[in-house]
């Protein structure tokens, strides 16, 4: 199964600015996904971060709020921009291995609180 | 639109007992379903997938069962300890795509 390091693990910052988040897998893949979970609630998609083409954002998310970098097949970056109190929450990047038999594996999140 | 259910949102039982976690999802078009757990503040942890032509996979004393036709799984926890005191999220997989539950958070009183 995939190794997925996030970092930082944890976050507290001023709101107006800007903290990226690092995801390094231990083996290369062809997606990396991006999700938010606001506390209290389940796991909502961000964005399908693709090597070498523009990330694909779901309904309801932009790319320059969050935007994302894709530089290879082992590493992803979402940055939450321009943060307010109503970001805060864990911030979350998964892969999926297997090709008949697909299976996720999500890093250990990182805990955002804007204040 | 796949619509996941997990009921109930919270559950608190002495330690020792068996338990069953439900799962419900509107769309029986699934390529598998995949049970997690979450600790406070955590990431995710894989703890079974089933394929959507399955019935059933066993891990320790965990237990998943699927039955697509219905929209419906279930997580079969024996015996429980007081480390199995988590959030337990179940997802499905259709179009490459997972869509998450709303969770039951466990609390195994010791």
């Amino acid at each position: 199964s995939a190794v997925i390091s996030q970092k930082p693990s944890r976050d507290i910052c001023q709101r107006g600015t800007s903290l990226t988040i690092q995801c390094q897998v231990d083996s290369q893949v062809t997606m990396m996904f991006w999700y938010r979970q606001q506390p209290g609630q389940s796991l909502t998609l961000i964005a399908t971060a693709n090597q070498g083409s523009e990330a694909t954002y779901e309904s309801g998310f932009v790319i320059d709020k969050f935007p994302i970098s894709r530089p290879n097949l082992t590493f992803s970056t979402l940055t939450v921009s321009n943060m307010s109190p109503e970001d805060s929450s864990i911030y979350l990047c998964s892969v999926v291995e297997g090709l008949v038999v697909t299976e996720a594996f999500f890093g250990q999140g990182t805990r955002l609180t804007v204040v | 639109k796949q619509e996941v259910t997990q009921i109930p949102a919270a559950l608190s039982v002495p330690e020792g007992e068996n338990l069953v976690l439900n799962c419900s999802f509107t769309d029986s078009a699934i390529y598998n379903l995949q049970w997690f757990r979450q600790d406070p503040g955590k990431g995710l942890t894989s703890l079974l997938l089933i394929q959507s032509s399955q019935r059933e996979q066993t891990s320790g004393r965990l237990n998943a069962s699927l039955d697509k036709s219905s929209g419906r799984s279930t997580l079969y926890i024996a015996a429980s300890q007081p480390g199995d005191s988590a959030t337990y999220l179940c997802a499905v997989v259709g179009n490459e795509k997972l869509t998450f539950g709303t969770g039951t958070r466990l609390t195994i009183i010791p």
